[in-house]
């Protein structure tokens, strides 16, 4: 079955800041996507790649998937306070609305 | 506005007590979903349905039911809990695209519980 590993596990970055989150699958990535959770709270959907090489911004946020569709990271440019919460990637593991999520990178920043 | 909304939010009860955690959708949506996420282990599909009538199992469904004879709603029912049912669940729902594929999932808030 297909895994997916998130890193960091946490963050702690100061506001203003940028950072990283990788997302890792142990198979080909057919689709990806991205959810941000606020704690307690429900997942909101940040975006969707599934093209090698893509890329998608919104807002301060980017998305890649690198050319062998093996990868994506997520990248916060001038973290603030808001973009605080839990990262989950997601990978389609075939069939209708079949998908699988990492285990999620929880971020914190620092006014 | 477009919502989807579980009922309730927190739950305490005791080993072996039934109870039903409720799910509606007002987007009209065929597919609906149930998760439990728990440290460590992250979000985990319970059961789905492409519509009513039509419900799977997802990776974890032991221990669980659910039933969907209304297109907005999607009960989750615990028949029996145990304290390893203990997590936060999710309700999310979603269009149905033809051909494997997948669209944009529409969670809930979350339903915390605890089973003692």
């Amino acid at each position: 079955s297909q895994e997916l590993e998130q890193s960091p596990q946490s963050l702690i970055v100061q506001e203003g800041k940028n950072l990283t989150i990788n997302c890792t699958s142990s198979k080909t990535l057919y689709g990806l996507y991205w959810y941000k959770q606020k704690y307690g709270e429900g997942l909101i959907f940040l975006m969707m790649l599934q093209k090698g090489g893509e890329e998608k911004s919104h807002e301060k946020i980017t998305a890649k998937l690198d050319e062998k569709k093996q990868q994506s990271s997520l990248h916060i440019t001038a973290s603030q306070p808001s973009h605080a919460g839990i990262y989950l990637c997601g990978a389609d593991s075939g069939g209708y609305q079949k998908v699988t999520f990492g285990t999620g990178t929880k971020l914190q920043v620092i006014p | 506005e477009a919502q989807v909304t579980q009922n309730p939010r927190y739950l305490i009860t005791v080993t072996g007590k039934k109870l039903t955690v409720t799910c509606s959708q007002n987007m009209n949506h065929e597919y609906m979903s149930w998760y439990r996420q728990d440290p460590g282990l992250g979000l985990r599909q319970i059961y789905y349905s492409m519509n009513v009538e039509v419900t799977d199992k997802g990776d974890v469904p032991e221990g669980y039911k659910v039933s969907r004879k209304e297109k907005r709603n999607f009960p989750l029912i615990l028949e029996s809990p145990s304290p390893n049912q203990t997590s936060l669940y999710f309700c999310a729902s979603s269009l149905l695209l033809a051909g494997p594929s997948y669209n944009e999932q529409f969670f809930g808030p979350g339903t915390r519980l605890t089973v003692l």
